[in-house]
């Protein structure tokens, strides 16, 4: 049990749809990424929360993406007018102050 | 731009031996290193962290790092199959986000 909890496991939805996904970490999680992996590839970062604030959003997440993170509890993920090339694993890890680096279990999203 | 490589295999390897799995970076102000092993279709598990120069055991793990070559490997020591994943190299940035490689590819067989 790495603590970080991902909502859905999976999802299918058609181009076009919008899509959200669900991150819960642990209480002691003060940090909270967001990565996103294609086939063949490593994760790549998305965007990163410390608490609340959003502090840094990487090139890859187009005005397509949102990331939010309400009270510095859960973050969601919500991608709009979704497109084939959105299909990816969706990975959330949550960092305390001075260990992890644990993903939870991941959202796979297909778009058809 | 910041990079980790890995060759990415597949590595192929008897049971009982030992796997070494490799990994360069090209930012030399990183601080943390990780190993993660991840199976078809699952998330990245966490297996190793390093954060400073020589060896670290943890049952059959061993990661090395060496940051003058600025190199990080990972001894697998009595290989089984159930170890036959793939293994990805991540580093850290002075944000602490991760860096990953595209990971490699180890196959242990019977």
């Amino acid at each position: 049990d790495t603590g970080v909890s991902q909502n859905p496991r999976h999802k299918i939805t058609k181009r076009g749809q919008n899509v959200t996904f669900r991150c819960d970490p642990i209480s002691e999680h003060n940090r909270l990424y967001w990565y996103r992996q294609t086939l063949g590839q490593g994760p790549e970062f998305l965007t990163y929360f410390q608490n609340e604030a959003q502090l840094e959003k990487s090139r890859l997440l187009s005005d397509r993406f949102s990331a939010e993170r309400p009270k510095g509890s859960f973050s969601t993920l919500e991608i709009q007018r979704t497109e084939q090339g959105d299909s990816a694993m969706y990975l959330c890890q949550g960092t305390p102050l001075n260990y992890g680096y644990t993903f939870g279990s991941g959202t796979r999203l297909t778009v058809v | 731009q910041k990079e980790v490589e890995q060759n990415s295999g597949p590595l192929s390897v008897p049971e009982g031996a030992i796997a070494s799995l490799n990994c360069t970076y090209s930012d030399r102000g990183s601080q943390s290193f990780f190993w993660y092993r991840q199976y078809s279709g699952k998330s990245p598990e966490l297996i190793m962290s390093i954060y400073s120069n020589g060896d670290k055991e943890d049952g059959r793990f061993t990661a090395q790092l060496n940051k003058a070559s600025q190199y990080v490997s990972l001894l697998i020591r009595d290989s089984q199959p159930s170890d036959s994943a793939t293994y990805l190299c991540a580093v850290n940035d002075n944000t602490d986000k991760l860096i990953f490689g595209t990971g490699t590819r180890l196959q242990v067989f019977p």
